[in-house]
């Protein structure tokens, strides 16, 4: 069974205070690890697709990396509009289509 | 860029009702997907469509039914609401292609008194 961890559950930063968020995943056959933003009582925003290990990819003060286990998303100088729940999933050839979700990180960015 | 929209951001309705829940995505997506989120158990797959008229239980598909007659159109109906179903129900869409990520509706959040 595909399973995807998250951590830590929760996260309190200053602004400009550095720090990454961890997805951990155990599946057979990745298809592609996709990370989500999701603003309270808002539906989650598409952020990055991350494909295979040692990909990275960057977005303002976001940067999503992969290996073969995990996923980071390292936030750089956040500021108090970064604050959010981040949602990591990932597809699987044998999930057809669909993604396991993680229970997500929330994200508090203190000004 | 791709929009999904879904027909209420909020609704509230009485134990027994008949409820309707509408996507529509504006990107010719062949899948659409049906989740709810509940605080500290994620996001739940009810109900999944991968072409007009063909659907496929998700995780969570019991006391939900879908029906899509049009491709831009996917839409959830609770026959007979009960307050556990109460929580937030979040439409998606994705392409067919080589990438299988997922856009989502803003969200409806569902209240059964």
């Amino acid at each position: 069974e595909d399973q995807v961890t998250q951590s830590p559950e929760a996260l309190r930063l200053q602004e400009g205070e550095s720090s990454s968020l961890n997805c951990s995943y155990t599946v057979s056959g990745l298809r592609g690890l996709f990370w989500y933003r999701q603003d309270p009582g808002k539906g989650p925003e598409f952020l990055f697709t991350l494909y295979s290990a040692g990909e990275e990819k960057e977005k303002e003060r976001l940067k999503a990396t992969l290996t073969k286990k995990e996923s980071f998303l390292h936030i750089t100088a956040p500021k108090p509009e970064d604050s959010a729940t981040y949602l990591c999933a990932v597809g699987t050839s044998g999930s057809a289509r669909q993604l396991t979700f993680g229970s997500g990180t929330q994200l508090t960015v203190l000004p | 860029d791709v929009k999904v929209t879904q027909s209420s951001r909020y609704l509230v309705k009485r134990t027994g009702e008949k409820v309707f829940l509408e996507c529509v995505q504006d990107m010719d997506h062949e899948n659409m997907f049906w989740y709810r989120q509940d605080p500290g158990l994620g996001l739940r797959l009810i109900y999944f469509s991968y072409d007009v008229k063909m659907k496929e239980k998700g995780d969570i598909p019991e006391g939900y039914s879908v029906s899509r007659e049009k491709k831009e159109r996917f839409s959830l109906i609770l026959e007979s609401a009960s307050t556990n179903q109460t929580s937030m129900y979040l439409c998606a869409s994705s392409y067919s292609g080589s990438t299988d990520t997922q856009y989502f509706g803003p969200g409806t959040r569902l209240t059964v008194l």
